[in-house]
């Protein structure tokens, strides 16, 4: 079983939807979560991260985290045609020292 | 945030050959790493680059096949050596300016191909 699990899609949705975008971890010590965008042919750009649970947001972006359900989302509010790419949700522990631990990705696509 | 570049950009190789991967940045970072990205796979942490001393390569990973120099703050190579088809893949660098491991900002990637 992997670490840390995301559905890769792709998702496809209209422009001006909300997305959902979640992932699901095995290893409750985990306690920092990132999320990163991944554009086409481009290196993993970081969006938003938090530590433990709770939501935090940042402009049309909102990430979540449940703890308890082992369960993160990032959450995208009106969404734009300049939103498609690949999301990729991250964690780590103290333990794991500098290894961040990636989920596989899930494939956005919103078309206008 | 600190502006990584990568060269080459892609490349493709022949097996049994090594290929030398260059990460630059614009300014002094604290930790660099090293991560390889396989079709449909999680992005994969090869190993932490040490300013001065042996990198620190993560399970499954060998100095032999990936090794790693870093001699300043700003500068990194990896290389893949004797590679195989099985090395095909995108490999990233990595970068954190402060002190935390989890907020880290990626080069734009190196496409190897090995055929």
């Amino acid at each position: 079983q992997k670490e840390v699990e995301q559905d890769p899609g792709p998702l496809s949705v209209p422009e001006g939807a909300i997305v959902s975008l979640n992932c699901t971890y095995s290893n409750s010590a985990f306690q920092y979560f990132m999320w990163y965008r991944q554009y086409s042919r481009k290196g993993p750009e970081l969006l938003m991260y938090t530590y433990s649970s709770g939501n935090k947001e940042d402009g049309r972006f909102t990430a979540q985290v449940d703890k308890s359900s082992k369960y993160i989302s990032l959450f995208i509010r009106d969404s734009q045609p300049s939103d498609s790419a690949t999301y990729l949700c991250a964690m780590n522990v103290r333990e794991y020292g500098n290894k961040l631990v990636f989920g596989a990705g899930t494939i956005l696509r919103v078309k206008s | 945030s600190a502006v990584i570049s990568q060269k080459p950009s892609r490349d493709i190789c022949q097996r049994g050959t090594s290929l030398t991967i260059q990460c630059q940045v614009d300014s002094q970072v604290t930790m660099m790493f090293w991560y390889r990205q396989q079709p449909g796979q999680s992005l994969t942490l090869i190993a932490t680059a040490n300013q001065g001393s042996e990198a620190t390569y993560e399970s499954g990973f060998v100095i032999d096949k990936f090794p790693i120099s870093r001699p300043n703050l700003t500068f990194s190579t990896l290389t893949v050596s004797n590679m195989s088809p099985e090395d095909s893949s995108i490999y990233l660098c990595s970068v954190t300016t402060g002190t935390s491991a989890y907020e880290q900002y990626f080069g734009p990637g190196t496409r190897l191909t090995v055929t």
